[in-house]
């Protein structure tokens, strides 16, 4: 297993631009969903892809929009970037549509995103 | 809406001594997972959590589950200042059907020597 790794680890952007952020998912690992952590909160759930399709999204606007890809890897793209979207963003994989049933899911370091 | 709420969301403790922190949700779920993140980490798999009566333990923490309460526990035995970090627990939204985990607020755990 070669882990979760995201890229870049930090970004800063200027507010109303676009960014994207990359996560290569652990092999084998079909199901990819992404994160947003705010400073001293906890993860929320942004969407999940499942083979390449949207499976799911939580309570984010259509300017968070992703993709998969069948080598394992995915992104999650903002445009019209605001302060507000200054978070850690995290990708976590698992196995199938409902998480690995002993091991759970598998997160990526996160890509730490400011908004100036 | 499936909400998850810990206490307590801030604990200082001395080595060598026990505490627990406790975790509710407020719907039916039938995994409960345990993680733990050290400062601008991330997310480290501690525990899963997969029926009723369900009980981990790894070294100085063990976790317990009793989906009728609605209530996970993570007991820490006699802590070490290496546990200092912040758990966070996590229910799978089994309405959603997309294993969409619902976190809460975070317990940051400081251990002083």
């Amino acid at each position: 297993e070669t882990g979760v790794t995201q890229s870049p680890t930090h970004l800063i952007k200027t507010r109303g631009q676009q960014v994207t952020l990359r996560c290569s998912s652990q092999s084998g690992h079909n199901t990819v969903s992404w994160y947003q952590q705010a400073l001293g909160q906890g993860p929320q759930f942004i969407f999940q892809y499942y083979r390449e399709e949207e499976n799911g999204r939580g309570n984010f606007p259509p300017r968070f929009s992703g993709l998969q890809f069948p080598n394992y890897s995915s992104e999650l793209n903002v445009n019209a970037l605001e302060l507000d979207d200054s978070a850690l963003y995290l990708c976590a994989s698992s196995q199938d549509l409902r998480g690995a049933l002993e091991y759970g899911y598998t997160f990526g370091s996160g890509t730490r995103l400011t908004v100036v | 809406e499936l909400k998850v709420e810990q206490n307590p969301l801030f604990l200082s403790m001395q080595e060598g001594k026990n505490y627990t922190i406790y975790c509710n949700y407020s719907t039916t779920s039938d995994r409960l997972y345990w993680y733990r993140q050290d400062p601008g980490k991330s997310l480290e798999s501690l525990f899963v959590l997969l029926s009723n009566g369900a009980v981990k333990q790894e070294g100085r923490l063990m976790a317990s589950l009793d989906t009728k309460a609605r209530l996970s526990t993570l007991h820490i035995t006699a802590a070490v200042h290496d546990l200092s970090a912040t758990y966070f627990c996590a229910v799978d939204d089994r309405s959603s059907n997309t294993g969409k985990l619902i976190f809460g607020q975070g317990t940051t755990l400081q251990v002083k020597p």
